[in-house]
């Protein structure tokens, strides 16, 4: 069955840093999400992303983050001087169309230290 | 703005025990999506409900989209050990499918 992909599954880094979180979407969707969860909390939306643009984003996805869909198979989320309190665990989701469900990958841990 | 309501926030069962969990919101939902989570993990998607009033089964599972669009119910028969994680329910935020918004979760205990 497919399935999304993200890699790294943990990544530690240094405060100011620049981290890129990776996710390979399944491959018949078109469209694209990222969401965050803190340890304890509960899953909150960051971006969603349709026809290589950004679609709708939430007032966490500030100008230290970006998305990017560099080629047909990959989905990026990049946060370019990372802040403490960016840890939690990141996740990539895709949905075959722009409403139902949406699959989300295993995600990425973060670690800002 | 839309919030979803999740009770109860905890449960401690017997294995094989049935268990029902709920989601309700103050205001109206197009799509209900269940989820399950174990720890370290990611949302694994166990039921969608897209029509008022639908009744979904998968496997042991069995969801409903209340009649009223405010509200769904999950139910886990015959709990075994590995139902143990965290059940969320998540929808469209308002005006927008897919952007979606999530409950607090219900963290499931089964004693075997």
């Amino acid at each position: 069955e497919p399935e999304v992909t993200q890699t790294p599954s943990h990544q530690v880094t240094q405060m100011g840093q620049e981290v890129i979180l990776r996710c390979v979407p399944i491959s018949n969707h078109l469209y694209f999400y990222w969401y965050r969860q803190i340890l304890g909390q509960k899953v909150e939306f960051l971006v969603s992303f349709y026809n290589n643009e950004i679609s709708e984003k939430s007032e966490i996805f500030d100008d230290q983050f970006s998305v990017e869909r560099p080629d047909g198979s990959n989905f990026t989320l990049k946060i370019r001087s990372t802040k403490l309190e960016d840890s939690a665990m990141y996740f990539c989701a895709s949905s075959e169309g722009g409403t139902g469900a949406q699959y989300f990958g295993p995600g990425t841990r973060l670690l800002v230290l | 703005g839309q919030q979803l309501n999740q009770s109860p926030q905890s449960m401690f069962i017997q294995e094989g025990e049935d268990v029902s969990m709920n989601c309700t919101s103050s205001s109206i939902f197009n799509t209900w999506l269940w989820y399950k989570q174990d720890p370290g993990e990611g949302p694994v998607l166990l039921i969608a409900l897209y029509k008022a009033g639908e009744l979904t089964s998968n496997g042991r599972l069995t969801a409903q989209f209340g009649i009223t669009r405010k509200d769904s119910f999950l139910n886990i028969s015959a709990s075994i050990p590995s139902d143990v994680g965290i059940y969320f329910c998540a929808g469209p935020y308002a005006g927008n499918n897919r952007k979606l918004i999530w409950g607090l979760g219900t963290s499931l205990a089964v004693n075997p």
